[in-house]
Formats: structure tokens, sequence, C-alpha cells
């Protein structure tokens, strides 16, 4: 059992480029979440889906984008990377979006030179 | 918004030795978990706990969630004990978890 799934594990981008970070959980799992760790500091989440064909910012949703492709896989773009945007990202799920269990991917390492 | 504080901030304990980690929050919650960060950067689920007192193994985590706090506790600790502890909590409207700031905890053989 796989759990949380995210691609790539490592990635190192110039100024300006794009990518998009891949989630999938396997869970069956309806709500889908996108967090950021910085050094020091705990999570702190980007954006969300509470349900299949729903989007909602968090509490930093600036420079990202996100698709919820179908009940199993939720991306994280980031069109123009920024150095600010070198973080540790975390993508998690849970059953429900409020009172459920939420679990974590591995992380991606994410640094912006 | 909700805020979360966990202590100490640090904590360097010799293999064998118990200790507590605590998690105060300012709002009534509907959730709180506790995981483990490792020295790799997975994030580990310990507890699902929004009230009461659950254990497994040599860990066990209570809350009380009427005086806003919950209690990690470590029975003789090994050095696979290290890394971050981490007290993430949801309120009952809300919708994410807000995260405390962590107890890094190392464990010396």
């Amino acid at each position: 059992n796989a759990g949380v799934t995210q691609t790539p594990k490592f990635q190192v981008l110039k100024t300006g480029q794009s990518m998009t970070l891949q989630c999938a959980q396997d869970m069956n799992h309806n709500s889908m979440y996108w967090y950021r760790q910085d050094p020091g500091m705990g999570l702190r989440l980007i954006y969300y889906s509470a349900s299949e064909g729903t989007t909602d910012k968090g509490e930093v949703p600036n420079g990202y984008n996100v698709s919820r492709l179908n009940k199993r896989e939720f991306s994280l773009r980031l069109e123009s990377a920024a150095p600010s945007q070198t973080s540790v990202y975390f993508c998690a799920s849970s059953a429900t979006y409020q009172n459920t269990e939420a679990f974590f991917g591995q992380g991606t390492r994410l640094t912006v030179v | 918004g909700i805020q979360v504080e966990q202590s100490p901030p640090d904590l360097i304990l010799q293999e064998g030795a118990n200790s507590t980690l605590r998690c105060n929050f300012s709002d009534s919650v509907n959730n709180l978990q506790w995981f483990h960060q490792n020295p790799w950067g997975q994030l580990i689920n310990l507890f699902y706990i929004p009230s009461g007192t659950k254990q497994n193994g040599r860990l066990s985590a209570t809350t009380v969630a009427t005086e806003r706090y919950s209690l990690l506790y470590i029975s003789s600790s090994q050095t696979t004990d290290s890394g971050v502890y981490f007290c993430a909590v949801q309120v009952a409207a809300g919708n994410k978890l807000t995260f405390g700031g962590g107890t890094r905890v190392l464990v010396k053989p």
C-alpha cells in the first residue's frame, strides 16, 4: 500500500522556469492538500481540494496553481519559479476535509537558483 | 487564526530516558495529530487524537480538549526517536491542519 506518492523527490530550477509537482494517493480519499515547509518552521498550506472537482487557496497560494486531475491525483504548478519558492513541498490526503486523519507523502525538495 | 505552541523547542535525551512533549492550542479543535519527522524529512503519523489517551508501543499521547493541550510521552527513548515532533490541529469550522513549531529531539547513545 503506497499511500501518498510524490514525484519528483528532488528538483533544481532556475529562476523563471516552470514545473509541476505530481501527487497521487491510493487510499480513496476525497481531500488532498499541498503544503510547504521552510527551514525551522512547521508546514503551511498552499492549496487544497476538499473533493474532486474543487480547489481552494490556503494561506500561502501566491505563485502557485493546482489541478485536481481526478480523485487520485492533485498537482501543483509553479509557473515562474522564484528563489522564495525554495522549500520542501508535501502533498497530503484525508478521507474528508474535516476531522479525519491526514497522511503525507515523502516530500519534494525544490531549490530555485 | 488558531495558535499552536509546542514545548520545549529542543530536547536532548540519553538513550533510555523518558520525556514529555507538550502542545498548547488557542481554540477548540476537532482534530489533533502528532507527527514525527525523521532525519530524512519524512512525516510519520504517530497519533490521531482529538481527545482521550492512546498508546502505541513506547509512545503514548493524551489530549485534554477542554483545557486545550495535548501531551506526547516517549518512554525508554532510542536513537531512532531522534527528529522533530509536530503537533497539528484542525478547528471545528476550518479545513486545514495548523502546525506547531515542533520539538526537535536528539537521543544520544
